[in-house]
């Protein structure tokens, strides 16, 4: 079974600070996807990146970036130059497609505080 | 362009009973994903529907049903609610079920209390 780790419920950083969230995954595909998504205390759900699995390159969306580690399982987010609309609950993902359907996993997520 | 809208966004009911919730995709989008959020957790895959199919079903009893219908919006419906079942339903639209253009936006949610 496929199982995503969050081991940091919460976190906090300056403004225009750098901060990084962990996120970790258990799988034995070897073709699926990452994400990670972030939900303001308004509660709308938004993707802020995804990653291929079949891609080495790390995504980059603006001040977001992540550091994936296939053999190690491994998918954290920074966030670079944090600004106060960054605080928000942060999930990590994982999608598995298949022919029989396909499956996605979250983690518990991670509550960002940034700091004045 | 629209997004992805729920209804209600707020029900209550009572043990046993049965609820219907649903979801308008966004436009062009054909894929549809329901999710349960419990407080504090992060979201649980109840099931995908593609092309009015069922396209992959998470960890849940058969009184959790859902469809789709062709203008590509949908509904969950649930039977004999427990207490257990109170939560934040999300729904999630994307252009196709996966690859480049499985990205999934999501809706606000409905938050169902079961009494």
């Amino acid at each position: 079974a496929q199982t995503v780790t969050q081991s940091q419920p919460e976190m906090s950083v300056q403004e225009a600070e750098t901060v990084t969230l962990s996120c970790t995954y258990d799988t034995s595909e070897n073709n699926y996807y990452l994400f990670w998504y972030k939900q303001p205390p308004s509660r709308q759900m938004i993707l802020v990146i995804r990653q291929e699995a079949y891609k080495q390159q790390n995504a980059t969306e603006n001040r977001f970036s992540v550091n994936f580690q296939k053999a190690a399982k491994s998918f954290s987010l920074k966030i670079s130059d944090s600004q106060l609309g960054d605080t928000a609950m942060y999930f990590c993902a994982f999608m598995k497609p298949a022919n029989t359907g396909n499956q996605f996993y979250f983690g518990t997520g991670t509550s960002l505080t940034v700091i004045p | 362009e629209t997004g992805v809208t729920q209804s209600p966004t707020h029900l209550i009911k009572t043990r046993g009973q049965q609820v219907t919730l649903r979801c308008s995709s966004q436009s062009g989008h054909n894929t549809v994903s329901w999710y349960q959020q419990a407080l504090g957790q992060g979201p649980q895959f109840i099931f995908q529907y593609y092309r009015e199919e069922e396209n992959g079903r998470g960890n849940f009893p058969p009184r959790f049903s859902g469809l789709q219908f062709p203008n590509y919006s949908s509904e969950l419906n649930v039977n004999a609610l427990e207490l257990d079942d109170s939560a934040l339903y999300l729904c999630a639209s994307s252009l196709a079920p996966t690859g480049a253009q499985g990205t999934q936006y999501f809706g606000p949610g409905t938050r169902l209390t079961v009494l």
